[in-house]
């Protein structure tokens, strides 16, 4: 039974670029959410998405956008990378949106230079 | 706001020492709580949670939790500890069921042979 998966493992970029994160849940599970972790810190809620649509939403500005795919996968997108982007990011999957725990990949490092 | 609050953000014991990480949290509203550990380079795996019934909570790896509602706490706890407790330990409130959980700081758990 497969994890969550989340691609790339790590990621280098460059101050003012754009970046696309992805993310696979787990077997059975409808919705994803996405969190930032700075280093030090703890996970910081970014989005949530079901059935295609972003439901919930953290004080992340527009800059930090989405999509989910028919088949439950879905992505992270941001635009014009600050250096403070610089974190672990990572997706959690659970089902139906907020009827079970969260269950987390093993995030996408990301270095913004 | 709501928060949670970890107290300690690293602690040590012997190996086979008590295990004791504290967490409270902002609102006199029970909350869903829970613990998740997280091992170098990887995402963060569920201890246990509460959501409602009985206050003591047994998780995996020996680890459980008590729910104080007069104390808004949710310590964690492990009779003995063993060297591959070694990790960071993240305690989360969130309000709704699973949805937009909110994460604490985190303790980092050294454990001395």
């Amino acid at each position: 039974d497969a994890g969550v998966t989340q691609s790339p493992t790590h990621l280098i970029k460059t101050r003012g670029q754009q970046v696309t994160l992805r993310c696979s849940p787990k077997s059975g599970h409808d919705t994803v959410s996405w969190y930032q972790q700075a280093l030090g810190q703890g996970p910081q809620f970014i989005f949530q998405y079901y059935e295609e649509e972003e439901r919930q939403r953290g004080n992340f500005p527009d800059r930090f956008s989405g999509h989910q795919f028919p088949n439950y996968s879905s992505e992270l997108n941001v635009n014009a990378l600050l250096l403070g982007d610089s974190a672990l990011y990572l997706c959690a999957s659970s089902l139906g949106q907020g009827r079970s725990p969260l269950h987390f990949g093993n995030g996408t490092r990301l270095t913004v230079t | 706001a709501q928060s949670v609050t970890q107290l300690g953000s690293h602690v040590s014991v012997s190996e086979g020492a008590l295990v004791l990480l504290r967490c409270n949290y902002s609102s006199s509203v029970p909350p869903y709580l829970f613990w998740y550990v997280q091992y170098p380079n990887q995402g963060l795996q569920l201890l246990l949670k509460y959501t409602t019934g009985a206050t003591l909570v047994k998780g995996i790896n020996g680890f459980e939790a008590e729910f104080k509602k007069s104390e808004t706490s949710f310590h964690l706890t492990k009779p003995s500890a063993h060297m591959s407790d070694a990790a960071e330990y993240f305690c989360a409130v969130s309000w709704g069921g699973y949805q937009k959980v909110t994460f604490g700081t985190g303790t980092k758990l050294q454990v001395i042979p």
